[in-house]
């Protein structure tokens, strides 16, 4: 258990179809990131949100649609999504300090557009 | 890009110690370097990090050459369970950048 939970933890849709993933964190961070590993690729950055702003996005495309409403919750929201977009999609949260941040990456949500 | 080199595999047998290599030679002053590990299918574990003095915590030790140009991580008794890829990252975190760039990293397989 990291203290960052993602739900769900498999997800297959269609291309057509809309939805969203959830990351909850509870270690009091206050930057939270989302990243993309396609199968047998290095893991992707795809988002970084410091208290709640938006500071990095990495040429994601607008299918994928980031949310962060407050410092603990973080969202991706997908719409028309292609099958090429089927991979693990890892949350993780640090406390932006001085120089020596951990990451704590959830478990992942494994999903499939069929 | 990422901006350390290690190898893509090793073998290890079990009750051994694991040394795992890694280069980054461009390392800056400020950048930290930091280790992970994913276990097939889950998401990545922070193992340890340095600046430029060895490390030591209960999962494994860092130690970092003096130049800071490579280092190496020790898991001191392998287990089966410490089958993972190992990510090997030099970032630098403060501000508004922060990030972890992920390479390939090195398959550790832990042999009975």
């Amino acid at each position: 258990e990291t203290g960052v939970t993602q739900t769900p933890r498999h997800l297959v849709m269609g291309m057509t179809n809309k939805k969203s993933l959830k990351c909850e964190q509870h270690l009091g961070h206050n930057a939270m990131y989302w990243y993309k590993q396609s199968a047998k690729k290095p893991l992707e950055l795809m988002f970084v949100y410091n208290f709640k702003e938006q500071t990095e996005n990495n040429s994601v495309p607008s299918r994928f649609s980031p949310e962060c409403p407050n410092s603990s919750h973080l969202f991706l929201h997908l719409h028309t999504l292609q099958p090429e977009d089927s991979a693990l999609y890892l949350c993780a949260s640090s406390q932006v300090g001085t120089g020596g941040e951990k990451l704590f990456f959830g478990s992942g949500t494994q999903l499939s557009v069929l | 890009d990422a901006k350390t080199t290690q190898p893509p595999s090793m073998d290890c047998a079990e009750g051994r110690a694991a040394n795992l290599p890694c280069n980054h030679s461009t390392i800056s002053g400020n950048e930290y370097v930091y280790w992970y590990r994913q276990i097939h299918s889950q998401g990545p574990q922070y193992i340890i990090h340095g600046l430029k003095n060895n490390e030591t915590n209960e999962m494994a030790s860092l130690i970092i050459t003096e130049d800071r140009k490579s280092s190496t991580l020790i898991l001191p008794h392998a287990t089966l369970r410490d089958t993972a890829v190992y990510y090997c990252i030099v970032s630098y975190f403060g501000g508004a950048t922060n990030k972890l760039i992920f390479g390939t990293g090195t398959l550790l397989a832990v042999q009975p």
